[in-house]
């Protein structure tokens, strides 16, 4: 089956504009996350929906980060004002949240936000 | 101190050998182990995942975890250039769902 897709996969913006970053979780995950790798380093939590709410976003740097899952799916993350240490790559995974021990996190390829 | 601490590299060695990766970690409430391998420009993917400590294998990968020492280990047997990625350490605390990684090491694996 098909695996969790991001759009788009490359993006290059200027600096205090607005983005988008959008995630397709795979079917039937209930569980989506996002992170954020930027270059040498691992990926970094940013915030963890359960359906349509987001049950921890403890990871989100400031008040310029944003993210939704309107309808328990597909899922948005949306920087305001962009700065050039906003520069990485923006990783979305999803689980099937099954509620026994730890589930296992599935990755999608990841979105390149270059902010110039 | 960071919570994990895995160096970096970057990590060469020939074809057929055999590979050991570490990481170390600080917070006592990690209570799920994880490894995760990440190829150039792909997201990371699931390759071991332990709770307990002691050393369990699938094929040619070996996850150790010592959780009085803190340590945990990922042994690869006879290596393949297929194996060249980035690995990555990964925690999870019971009952939280958030993933902690170590910075990755870079292995490159030369025929």
């Amino acid at each position: 089956g098909a695996g969790v897709s991001q759009t788009p996969s490359n993006k290059v913006t200027e600096k205090g504009k607005y983005v988008e970053l959008r995630c397709d979780p795979i079917s039937g995950h209930t569980a989506l996350y996002w992170y954020r790798q930027s270059l040498g380093q691992g990926p970094e939590f940013l915030i963890y929906f359960q359906g349509t709410g987001a049950a921890d976003d403890s990871g989100l740097p400031n008040d310029r980060f944003f993210a939704v899952r309107p309808e328990g799916s597909v899922s948005t993350l949306k920087i305001q004002r962009t700065e050039r240490g906003d520069s990485a790559v923006y990783l979305c995974a999803s689980s099937l949240n099954s509620g026994s021990g730890a589930d296992t996190q599935y990755f999608g390829p990841g979105t390149r936000l270059t902010v110039l | 101190q960071k919570e994990v601490e895995q160096d970096p590299g970057p990590l060469s060695v020939p074809e057929g050998a055999i590979v050991s990766l570490n990481c170390t970690y600080s917070n006592s409430a990690f209570q799920y182990f994880m490894w995760y391998r990440q190829y150039s420009r792909k997201g990371p993917e699931l390759l071991m995942y332990t709770y307990s400590s002691g050393n369990k294998e699938d094929g040619r990968f070996t996850a150790q975890v010592d959780k009085s020492s803190k340590y945990i280990s990922l042994f690869i047997r006879d290596s393949q250039p297929s194996d060249s990625a980035t690995y990555l350490c990964a925690f999870l605390i019971q009952g939280a769902q958030k993933l902690v990684f170590g910075q990755g090491t870079r292995l490159t694996i030369n025929p």
